[in-house]
């Protein structure tokens, strides 16, 4: 099946630093979402993006398909932006399942 | 507007019980999805349900079973439960269209311990 691989696993940095996450799949897909999970569990949904670059207030994100990698960036961050973060991937065959990378905890200090 | 909501929110049960799980979608969803997430790791897909059929089952024993009612709220059940069932049960509603950027919105999640 399709792999999805993050990084960096774990990040700390302090409060108005910027930030890039990023996420490999090993396969093509016709889905790509980023998450975010904040420390009480709760999942939101950031980005629809299986290609190109969007961009909401201080996050982006880019996808490039033909490479297979995706990558969030978070500028000038808040404490609240603090959690895991998530991609998931959706191939055409895949039964309406996406498949989840392991995240990227981010700590934002003060 | 009300949000996905998911009851219990923590259950503790023992090894060989039965439990139910309960998923409310935001109105105006017909889609149901099942998350099973270990600590410290990401979401894996148990089930997906729209308009009260299973669209979409992942790697999951038969011990789990789920249904979706008539008004779009579902349950999940697992029968017969083993230590490595104790995770983070979300639920995710959408509206059910068959596109990829069919945004899924998150309940809570029931915290379930098995003992």
């Amino acid at each position: 099946g399709i792999q999805v691989e993050q990084s960096p696993p774990d990040l700390i940095l302090q409060e108005g630093a910027n930030s890039t996450l990023r996420c490999n799949f090993s396969d093509s897909v016709n889905n790509l979402q980023w998450f975010h999970q904040n420390p009480w569990g709760q999942l939101i949904n950031l980005f629809y993006i299986p290609s190109g670059t969007k961009q909401n207030g201080r996050l982006s994100a880019t996808t490039v398909a033909t490479e297979r990698y995706s990558l969030l960036y978070i500028s000038s961050s808040q404490t609240t932006d603090s959690g895991v973060y998530f991609c998931a991937v959706e191939r055409d065959d895949s039964n309406y399942q996406l498949i989840w990378g392991a995240g990227t905890k981010l700590i934002i200090k003060p | 507007d009300a949000g996905v909501t998911q009851s219990p929110t923590h259950l503790i049960k023992t090894r060989g019980q039965q439990v139910t799980l309960r998923c409310s979608p935001i109105s105006g969803h017909k889609s149901v999805s099942w998350y099973q997430q270990v600590l410290g790791q990401g979401p894996q897909f148990i089930f997906q349900y729209y308009e009260k059929e299973e669209r979409g089952r992942g790697n999951f024993p038969d011990r789990f079973s789920a249904r979706q009612f008539p008004n779009y709220s579902s349950e999940l059940n697992v029968n017969a439960l083993l230590l490595g069932d104790s995770a983070l049960y979300l639920c995710a509603s959408s509206l059910g269209r068959l596109a990829a950027d069919d945004t899924q919105y998150f309940g809570p999640g029931t915290r379930l311990t098995v003992l």
